[in-house]
């Protein structure tokens, strides 16, 4: 089936620790990114990525690093856990010249 | 700043008709988005509207006047898988998206 993967789909973290959030895409779509959706706010863009190899921040991008190291992949790193930085977390993309985002399941992250 | 208004939570019946509203001050403007959100799921995309004017899609329409940064989201012969969260979006002059909180929509029998 077409479409965005993020995992893991949940996870209780420790504050400190590394974590790693994966999305794969399988619509060879150019524009990656991440949101962060946190209760009576919009969602809140973290990274992004507009082709393979390059990456750029958004809104909020401390405390989070991303890779693109192809069309595929676009992984966002937690390198220090902290308590605000527990959020459900969307992974999306986009085709070139579209506009309309498709979005992965997201990942609910607790950080104790 | 940039901005996005709309309600936090409205209610409905079954049936009836909805207007879900959205201000919006942004940094220039190159198209609204409305998507909708399942509660513990992901946001799927609704309309897009970049000129003024109405956009009909089945039982779902979207409005938009650009002179008075308003948008509105009409919602027809509402059935109870209507209840999600609806989320109002726009492009910038940057080509970013400014997302609103989202609005609560529930269904009543």
């Amino acid at each position: 089936i077409a479409g965005i993967t993020q995992a893991p789909t949940s996870q209780i973290l420790a504050a400190g620790r590394r974590m790693t959030l994966r999305c794969t895409q399988d619509m060879r779509h150019n524009a990656m990114y991440w949101y962060r959706q946190d209760l009576g706010l919009g969602l809140r863009l973290i990274h992004y990525s507009n082709t393979a190899g390059t990456t750029g921040k958004g809104e909020v991008p401390d405390g989070y690093s991303v890779s693109r190291a192809n069309t595929d992949d676009f992984p966002l790193t937690l390198a220090s856990a902290v308590p605000s930085q527990t959020s459900v977390y969307f992974c999306a993309s986009s085709d070139s010249g579209a506009n309309v985002l498709t979005f992965g399941a997201g990942s609910r992250l607790t950080v104790l | 700043g940039q901005n996005i208004d709309q309600p936090t939570e409205m209610t409905a019946t079954e049936g009836a008709i909805v207007q879900i509203n959205c201000t919006y001050q942004t940094s220039g403007f190159n198209g609204l988005f409305w998507y909708q959100q399942h509660a513990g799921e992901a946001p799927t995309f609704l309309s897009y509207n970049v000129l003024d004017g109405l956009e009909e899609k089945g039982r779902f329409s979207s409005f938009l006047s650009r002179s008075k940064g308003y948008s509105y989201l009409l919602l027809k012969e509402l059935q109870m898988k209507d209840s999600a969260s609806y989320l109002c979006a726009v492009m910038d002059s940057n080509y970013q998206l400014i997302w609103g909180a989202g609005t609560k929509l529930i269904i009543k029998p």
